[in-house]
């Protein structure tokens, strides 16, 4: 079945520690993004890209960080510089014609 | 940059009665306006989407319409059940080769058996 994959679906880390959640999809879409949930505020955009080695930052995209090496690969890093990094995040992905197909999520915990 | 506003933020409504989701958008470039339903601990899932080129879409149980003059699109359940429970986001896109979504800040619909 073709479709997006967040993993893992739990991440814990410490204080000043950088961390990367992985996104991957086998749909050939082109267009990639990475959205934060927090209750209550619905969806921010942190940074996307619509083709390979090229991304353009969201609304929210201080102390986040992502590349995309791949058609199929879109990494985000959430680094220390990031003052509220815990949050449920979204990983989604287009043709760039329409809507989004979204992953089921990473939900990070920084401690 | 876009801005979407949704109402009501959480509605309850019995099993069987109908729910109306209302989005409000402010840029009238906007052409695409998708609605999501999200389970608890998923992702968004697309459960219908309309362009502002027609008025009204239906799709089973669910509708959506769209009124470009008032800038504003309303989502439409009928005959709820107890699985049309979750959170449902309004978004909307205007064509400015970015393809980028506003979405509205989430409706959370309980439907009581």
């Amino acid at each position: 079945d073709g479709g997006i994959t967040q993993s893992p679906k739990y991440l814990f880390r410490k204080e000043g520690q950088n961390v990367t959640l992985s996104c991957e999809q086998n749909l050939n879409h082109d267009a990639m993004y990475w959205y934060r949930q927090d209750p209550g505020q619905g969806l921010r955009l942190i940074y996307y890209s619509q083709i390979v080695n090229d991304f353009q930052k969201g609304d929210i995209a201080e102390g986040y960080s992502v590349s995309r090496e791949k058609k199929e690969s879109f990494p985000l890093t959430v680094t220390s510089a990031q003052k509220n990094p815990t949050a449920f995040y979204l990983c989604a992905s287009s043709t760039g014609l329409g809507g989004l197909h979204f992953g089921n999520g990473t939900r990070l915990t920084v401690t | 940059g876009e801005n979407v506003e949704q109402h009501p933020s959480t509605l309850s409504v019995q099993e069987g009665d109908s729910a109306v989701i209302k989005c409000t958008y402010s840029d009238s470039a906007s052409n695409y306006f998708p609605w999501y339903k999200q389970e608890l601990g998923k992702g968004p899932q697309l459960i219908i989407d309309i362009r502002s080129n027609v008025g009204e879409k239906k799709d089973q149980r669910i509708a959506v319409t769209l009124n470009k003059t008032a800038k504003h699109f309303s989502l439409h359940i009928t005959e709820t059940q107890p699985e049309d429970s979750a959170v449902y986001f309004c978004a909307a896109q205007a064509n400015y080769g970015n393809n980028r979504l506003a979405f509205g800040k989430g409706n959370q619909v309980v439907v009581i058996p």
